[in-house]
């Protein structure tokens, strides 16, 4: 089962453009963590936001939570090529895993 | 340093055969994850491993999946007679902390199984 579910399932703009993909989730939750990945570098992790968090950055990255609503944005600023990727929202659960969206699919074209 | 590697990166079986699938975690990472996933999904929580001590496999999801991690480092995961819907790419994770701190893990490149 999955807990977490993004939103657009696929999103394609121009370098240069900013991309903002969703994530709903179901369940009360302690932080929420973003992972990239593509077929150069497997899945790789982006960023984590507490539950006591609004907002983080890093870099290009924006990632916002609202725990009242179960939601959470990831915006990627001044997208370029490189970006190209799926990219999964994720939830812990049980002991120490983690539960994973089915992703939206990013296509970055030059 | 070294991320996680897992060997085979590919393998084809018949159906029926037996199957074992290597993961080689950050050295020193107490946690031990492995994940499936079928395409266009996301991964999906097969088993957690805190050093040898299997403490969560409810993701197995038949008795046909076999996990061990006898030194707390190195981990295989074994399938037995493999069916087509065992087709998919396992993933292996590392995180360097221990139960209920869900921090960051660190994922191998996978092994994508299919089974003809």
């Amino acid at each position: 089962s999955q807990q977490g579910e993004e939103d657009p399932q696929a999103l394609s703009i121009q370098e240069g453009e900013n991309a903002t993909m969703n994530c709903s989730y179901k369940t009360s939750i302690n932080n929420l963590q973003w992972y990239r990945q593509n077929s150069g570098r497997g899945l790789v992790h982006l960023i984590l936001i507490r539950s006591n968090e609004r907002e983080k950055h890093s870099g290009r990255l924006r990632v916002t939570l609202d725990t009242s609503k179960k939601s959470s944005s990831l915006l990627i600023t001044a997208s370029r090529a490189a970006d190209t990727a799926s990219y999964f929202c994720a939830t812990p659960s049980g002991y120490s895993t983690l539960t994973f969206g089915k992703g939206t699919m990013l296509l970055v074209s030059p | 340093g070294a991320g996680v590697s897992q060997s085979p990166r590919y393998k084809v079986a018949k159906r029926g055969q037996d199957v074992a699938l290597r993961c080689d975690p950050i050295s020193g990472h107490v946690s031990l994850f492995w994940y499936q996933q079928a395409l266009g999904q996301g991964p999906e929580f097969l088993t957690y491993f805190q050093n040898e001590a299997q403490l969560d496999k409810s993701g197995l999801p038949s008795d046909r999946f076999f996990a061990e991690r006898p030194e707390g480092s190195v981990s295989t995961l074994k399938i037995q007679r493999t069916q087509q819907e065992d087709s998919a790419v396992y993933l292996c994770a590392s995180s360097s902390t221990g139960t209920l701190s869900y921090n960051e893990q660190f994922f191998g490149p996978g092994t994508r199984l299919t089974v003809l």
